[in-house]
């Protein structure tokens, strides 16, 4: 089955204490992206990657870093977690630019 | 990419059309009309997106006005599945980096 998959689902963590959350597509997409969800903020961009070793910076990059050494992970990674990121976080893939986004279940993550 | 304006919420009976609009006045001539939804906090889904012709498929048809600066979601037969946040996205094709989803209408189906 065509999906991205995101794990944890659920994590709850320490201030400071890194963590990476992992990402992967099996639909051999090209473009990834990573956004975080809060509440009357709808959905932003924080990194997105249009292809193995090309990452760029979205909307809201502080805080966070991504890679994408192969084509199907792109891992999103809190070196130093504060209670501000605590959100709502999808990935999301597409074929290319003229495609549809297809999103992950999420990952909710509370910093405390 | 342009920005859209979406009504906060709107209700439907179930087994009626549900028609949803979006005003995109400042929409360029290489942007596409995109719709997404959100059903509870899962992982939005794709619904359908066009440029400036009507498009149908299993899930929706998109009614895009001949000027382009608005357009209408219909769900033909709306089921209580279909209560969710529906988006309504411009984006340039090929643009990988913008992607701004907006606070959406959240769709009530009411038995």
């Amino acid at each position: 089955e065509a999906q991205v998959t995101q794990n944890p689902r659920y994590l709850i963590t320490v201030t400071g204490k890194k963590l990476t959350v992992t990402c992967s597509q099996n639909m051999n997409h090209e473009y990834m992206s990573w956004y975080r969800q809060d509440p009357g903020l709808g959905l932003r961009q924080i990194y997105y990657s249009m292809n193995v070793e090309v990452t760029d910076k979205g909307d809201v990059p502080e805080g966070y870093k991504v890679s994408r050494k192969e084509k199907r992970n792109f891992p999103l990674i809190l070196e130093s977690p504060s209670p501000n990121q605590t959100s709502l976080y999808f990935c999301a893939s597409s074929l290319r630019g003229n495609s549809p986004l297809h999103f992950g279940n999420g990952t909710r993550l509370t910093v405390t | 990419d342009a920005k859209t304006t979406q009504p906060p919420s709107m209700d439907c009976a179930e087994g009626r059309a549900a028609n949803l609009p979006c005003n995109h006045s400042t929409i360029s001539g290489n942007e596409y009309v995109y719709w997404y939804r959100q059903i509870h906090s899962q992982g939005p889904q794709y619904i359908i997106h066009g440029l400036k012709n009507n498009e149908t498929n299993e899930m929706a048809s998109l009614i895009i006005t001949e000027d382009r600066k608005s357009s209408t979601l219909i769900l033909p037969h709306a089921t209580l599945r279909d209560t969710a946040v529906y988006y309504c996205i411009v984006r340039v094709r090929n643009n990988f980096n913008k992607f701004y989803f907006g606070s959406g209408t959240k769709l009530n189906v009411k038995p």
